[in-house]
């Protein structure tokens, strides 16, 4: 069955980065592309960024451009996300999502467990 | 880009059903979504896909109760017979112009 399995929470301070993964089983995992979305503290969810598992390519967005890289590493089937210049308005519940290819054709269809960042002083 | 509009809270009894909204801003009202539940605690899960002519499509393992309709810019989940468990936010997204839109979600309590 497929599965997204994240890392653990994380705590950081203002200012520092965080690298969070997502490792798929499953399913062919160059077949898809993985989404990263978040969700702060009572909020709703916001979509981050994705990135192809097939060839690499990326969109983030705008809001995130320039703070935000997300990487995959096929021979573990794992997808990370790295957000620099943390502040205490990135704490949230951050959520890997698996996206059939080409991407926008099809909804999220599996979700990650979710992973709690708190950035903190 | 569009937006997606969804009532903050609605409530329905046990047993019961209710009907969702999830309202696309204009000049969008062609575009397919997604509708995900989130029980307390829980990350997000699929529901369906569903279009703008009303067919959809659910995930895997989603029971029967659960259900889509559209109309024009408005589309539907439709939660029959509701059990305890489908307290829970309910979301909708939508794709556009290389980005994921979601809506702001609705919060269903079980009375």
């Amino acid at each position: 069955q497929v599965q997204l399995v994240q890392s653990g929470a994380e705590v950081k301070k203002p200012g520092a980065s965080v690298k969070v993964s997502c490792k798929a089983s499953g399913y062919t995992f160059t077949s898809y592309g993985i989404s990263w979305v978040r969700q702060a503290p009572g909020q709703g969810l916001e979509w981050m960024g994705w990135i192809s598992a097939y060839n690499g390519n990326t969109n983030y967005a705008q809001k995130l451009q320039g703070r935000v890289t997300m990487t995959t590493d096929t021979s573990t089937s794992t997808a990370y996300m790295e957000l620099r210049s943390l502040r205490s308005d990135d704490t949230a519940v951050y959520y890997c999502a698996r996206e059939p290819l080409p991407t926008g054709s099809l909804p999220h269809d599996y979700w990650g467990q979710g992973t709690l960042v708190t950035v903190s002083s | 880009q569009p937006v997606l509009t969804q009532s903050s809270s609605a409530s329905a009894s046990l047993g019961s059903s209710v009907k969702l909204t999830c309202t696309l801003s204009s000049g969008h009202s062609s575009y397919i979504i997604a509708w995900h539940q989130q029980q307390p605690g829980k990350a997000p899960r699929y529901l369906m896909k569903l279009e703008g002519s009303g067919s959809y499509n659910k995930g895997s393992g989603v029971p029967d109760r659960f259900s889509g309709s559209s109309s024009g810019a408005d589309r539907y989940l439709t939660i029959s017979n509701l059990q305890s468990e489908d307290e829970a936010d309910y979301y909708c997204e939508t794709w556009d112009s290389n980005a994921w839109v979601f809506g702001g979600g609705t919060k269903l309590t079980v009375l």
